[in-house]
């Protein structure tokens, strides 16, 4: 167990839905990243939080929002949903210093949308 | 930003045998981290070994090390005796050092271990 929580495991929504995935950082760790895995692909960085503040963005789409809570869990939101945004989106939370210096990832959701 | 390139999309290697993997990075910063990740089937992922750039010695863990060559921008990992639960996809990453800790990941190499 990674200590990284991601919820909900598995969701099917229909095109043009919205949908929020959840992400529970370890306790202690100030950055979360998140990013989207199309199936056999690599993963691609969507966006990383550092203490509520956005630190860096990647490919992410406008379609696509995120945001850090005063306690540090951090959803994303991703709307007017396509049939290409099906994928498994992982969370990840890292410290600045101490011993970790790797990235913890969560299990993902898996967002199927038909 | 900083990339990461793994110019391997698939590898093969017999069981027993010693297989490498390979990953370039283009960075401007002298302080960072590099990691290799493991993907199973199972989706989950597991990191297998971690490297910080200021160290010279290249990391080891039991069957796994790397082979970092900081001017080169080079960090390719070793796989000795290899087992069929090795079986995966892996993942060369990239942490920076600086405040802002931006994570980068390469495309991945898909290892497959014949019995």
């Amino acid at each position: 167990d990674s200590g990284v929580t991601q919820t909900p495991k598995h969701l099917i929504t229909a095109t043009g839905q919205r949908v929020t995935l959840r992400c529970s950082p370890r306790s202690g760790d100030l950055s979360v990243y998140w990013y989207q895995q199309s199936l056999d692909q690599g993963l691609q960085f969507l966006i990383q939080y550092y203490n509520g503040e956005e630190r860096a963005k990647g490919n992410i789409l406008e379609r696509f929002s995120a945001q850090q809570f005063p306690d540090l869990h951090s959803e994303l939101n991703l709307s007017s949903l396509e049939l290409g945004d099906s994928a498994l989106y992982f969370c990840a939370s890292s410290v600045s210093g101490g011993t970790y210096t790797e990235a913890f990832f969560g299990q993902g959701t898996r967002l199927t949308v038909v | 930003a900083q990339t990461v390139t793994q110019s391997q999309p698939e590898m093969s290697v017999q069981e027993a045998e010693t297989v490498t993997l390979s990953c370039t990075y283009d960075t401007s910063e002298s302080d960072y981290y590099l990691f290799w990740y493991k993907q199973p089937p199972s989706r989950q992922m597991i990191l297998v070994i971690r490297q910080e750039a200021y160290k010279q010695q290249n990391a080891t863990e039991n069957r796994f090390s790397v082979n970092f060559q900081k001017a080169a921008k080079s960090f390719s990992l070793k796989i000795s005796d290899s087992q069929l639960g090795d079986a995966a996809m892996y993942f060369c990453a990239y942490r920076s050092g600086l405040n802002n800790n931006d994570m980068r990941f390469g495309a991945g190499t898909r290892l497959t271990v014949k019995p």
